[in-house]
């Protein structure tokens, strides 16, 4: 089973901190992703990766960045938090769509982050 | 552009009656749609997919959806509902077309809430 795991479940920070959000995932998936997940929004699509050290933007980039300095890791960063990016976070991982992805994603229990 | 539509933000039924939660899509080629279930406080689970082939997809948990091209739809069924069906459910699109701007990017639905009672 695919399995993708998520440092924390629950994670406080005060209004300008630095937090970094760690995602790994166990099947050499080329692509991972990160949401952020608003009642009444559904998720909405922050970064995504598609090998090494790349990275595109997705729907709602501002205010984050993400680091994937080796194929099983994904991390977003919050650079200075901000209490609107209280919300609940989710990583994926998918492979690549070259080896007959089929594009089922594949996600972690999710990081609900609140930001005082 | 790929947009997904999940009109109802919430469906109550009881224990036992069918369920039925509805998705609506849009994309510029042939559609790839997926359902996922999220329970509380938990990631997204995977509940099934229409890449191609029959319009009636059977997935886990006894759900099935049925692809409906002209309607441009892909609603949620299953005919008997149990309390532990209660969960977020989400609709998800992407377009068909693969291009190197969509890297399997999907658009989720904003989530409907599924409320079964005994």
């Amino acid at each position: 089973d695919v399995k993708v795991t998520q440092s924390s479940r629950y994670l406080v920070k005060r209004t300008g901190e630095k937090v970094f959000l760690e995602c790994v995932q166990d099947m050499d998936h080329e692509n991972m992703f990160w949401y952020r997940q608003d009642p009444g929004l559904g998720l909405r699509l922050i970064y995504f990766s598609y090998d090494v050290k790349m990275k595109e933007k997705g729907d709602i980039p501002e205010g984050y960045s993400v680091s994937r300095e080796k194929k099983e890791r994904f991390s977003l960063i919050l650079e200075s938090a901000s209490t609107n990016q209280t919300s609940m976070y989710l990583c994926a991982s998918t492979p690549s769509l070259g080896t007959g992805g089929t594009d089922t994603q594949y996600f972690g229990p999710g990081t609900r982050l609140t930001v005082l | 552009a790929q947009s997904v539509a999940q009109p109802e933000d919430q469906v109550n039924v009881a224990e036992g009656n069918p369920l039925t939660v509805k998705c609506t899509y849009s994309v510029s080629g042939n559609p790839y749609l997926f359902w996922y279930v999220q329970y509380p406080n938990r990631g997204l689970q995977f509940l099934l997919k229409y890449i191609t082939g029959d319009n009636l997809v059977k997935g886990s948990y006894g759900f099935e959806a049925e692809f409906n091209k002209s309607q441009t739809s892909f609603h949620l069924k299953k005919p008997s509902a149990l309390v532990s069906d209660s969960a977020l459910y989400f609709c998800a699109v992407r377009d068909g077309v693969r291009t190197t701007d969509s890297w399997g990017k999907l658009q989720f639905g904003a989530g409907t809430q599924v409320v079964v009672t005994p």
